[in-house]
């Protein structure tokens, strides 16, 4: 069965502060990774996709995530956070289809200024 | 590209109430459409896979009768939660995938919907 870990639940940066929010995975085959944004009371948006290929992935809003396959990991960066990143983010996993997706529990992100 | 529009967004209304929830995607056409219920402070949890013109796959221990799931055009689905109890208040979001393009085209989601029974 997948399964996504993210085991930050809470997260506080600096406005202009570097951001990496962890992600791991557990699948059986291929997997096919994403990153969400959810602001409060909205649904979600896409930052960055990663299916093959460079294994280092551009995003929307500066996001960037890199897919370690030897450590089950897909974490999501940002060099310097804005305010206006303040969200809830979440990293899911699903098949070459991606007609399923398992999402994480999410990791709030608090931006002070 | 890729709007995936909800409706309502919020909805209150008495125990015993049935709701019924629109999902449209805008300037796509969608398949297939995803359900999902989340609750507060914690992850989307899929509910059930809306496909056009047949019936919805549901998740392990999602109720078919309570949570009815119509796919009648490419570009809506509907979820109608029957005879709500407050148990049923939460968070309902949808996704669509783009029919066109490559297998692997990611679920655009919409804005949600928050059902409060009282």
């Amino acid at each position: 069965a997948q399964s996504v870990t993210q085991p930050d639940i809470h997260i506080t940066v600096s406005e202009g502060a570097s951001l990496e929010l962890r992600c791991n995975y557990s699948y059986g085959a291929t997997p096919y990774l994403f990153w969400y944004v959810q602001s409060p009371g909205q649904g979600l948006q896409l930052l960055l996709k990663y299916f093959s290929g460079d294994t280092l992935v551009q995003g929307i809003k500066g996001f960037e995530a890199e897919f370690k396959r030897s450590q089950s990991s897909f974490n999501l960066r940002k060099p310097s956070v804005h305010w206006s990143d303040a969200a809830e983010y979440f990293c899911a996993v699903g098949s070459l289809t991606a007609s399923k997706l398992t999402f994480g529990t999410g990791t709030r992100l608090q931006v002070t200024l | 590209g890729a709007v995936v529009s909800q409706h309502p967004s919020w909805v209150i209304c008495k125990s015993g109430t049935s709701v019924k929830i629109e999902c449209r995607s805008l300037d796509f056409q969608a398949t297939t459409m995803f359900w999902y219920r989340q609750f507060p402070k914690q992850s989307l949890m899929l509910m059930a896979t809306s496909n056009e013109g047949s019936k919805a796959t549901y998740e392990q221990g999602v109720e078919k009768d309570k949570f009815l799931i119509n796919h009648a055009s490419l570009t809506l689905s509907t979820l109608t939660v029957t005879s709500a109890h407050p148990e049923d208040s939460s968070f309902y979001i949808c996704s669509a995938r783009d029919r066109a393009g490559a297998s692997n085209q990611p679920q655009h989601f919409g804005d949600g919907t928050r059902l409060s029974i009282l």
